[in-house]
């Protein structure tokens, strides 16, 4: 066990709807950062936040957002979603930003299904 | 194209047999991580390599960086089913100032029979 959890473990929607992942990092960790997989792309960097406040961008669309709250915890919203938007989504949390997979550690992921 | 070439993209062995994964950058390797996952699941951290020629081993398997810095190899020996699985590797790259941000390859899918 990681210490980072994720909700919900999987998640099945419609085409053209809204959802919402949360992830909640190891006790202590300020920043999150947002992972997608899917078998064509393979694992990819989304974004990371540090202590509330963006610090990288990755290959995420315009109908991705996220943010990350007062709390620590983040939640990674995808509107209009779309078939090829079916993919695991992962969330990793680290002490310290910038340091690459150093001191990572990965939650379970939630796999997000669009029908 | 994928900044990380891992090869085979799948492997199938008879249990007992040994094989080897490869991880392949066409850029300087600051540290290079290999993760095994179930289908399906999370990520299980294995190693993390950092220096030229270095060589870690956790039970059965073994990973080692080129002395170049720009491949590594995960070989496991004496394979069992518990080793079936998804094999990736991820690198550090440098992303500005001292910052780096993590990179995987798309993975080798390890297919174990009894």
């Amino acid at each position: 066990d990681s210490g980072v959890t994720q909700t919900p473990k999987h998640l099945i929607t419609a085409t053209g709807q809204r959802v919402t992942l949360r992830c909640s990092p190891r006790s202590g960790d300020l920043s999150v950062y947002w992972y997608q997989q899917s078998l064509d792309q393979g694992l990819q960097f989304l974004i990371q936040y540090y202590n509330g406040e963006e610090r990288a961008k990755g290959n995420i669309l315009e109908r991705f957002s996220a943010q990350q709250f007062p709390d620590l915890h983040s939640e990674l919203n995808l509107s209009s979603l779309e078939l090829g938007d079916s993919a695991l989504y992962f969330c990793a949390s680290s002490a310290i930003p910038g340091t690459g997979g150093r001191e990572q550690f990965f939650g379970p992921g939630t796999r997000l299904t669009v029908l | 194209s994928q900044e990380l070439e891992q090869s085979p993209q799948s492997l199938i062995v008879q249990e007992g047999k040994n094989l080897t994964i490869n991880c392949t950058s066409s850029k300087t390797l600051y540290g290079l991580y290999w993760y095994k996952q179930k289908y399906g699941e999370g990520l299980i951290f294995l190693m993390m390599l950092q220096k030229g020629g270095e060589e870690k081993s956790h039970e059965k398997i073994t990973a080692k960086l080129d002395e170049k810095k720009q491949q590594s190899s995960l070989h496991i020996t004496a394979s069992q089913p518990s080793h079936a699985g998804i094999y990736l590797c991820g690198a550090d790259r440098h992303s500005g100032g001292s910052n780096y941000k993590l990179t995987f390859g798309k993975g080798t899918l390890l297919t174990v029979n009894p």
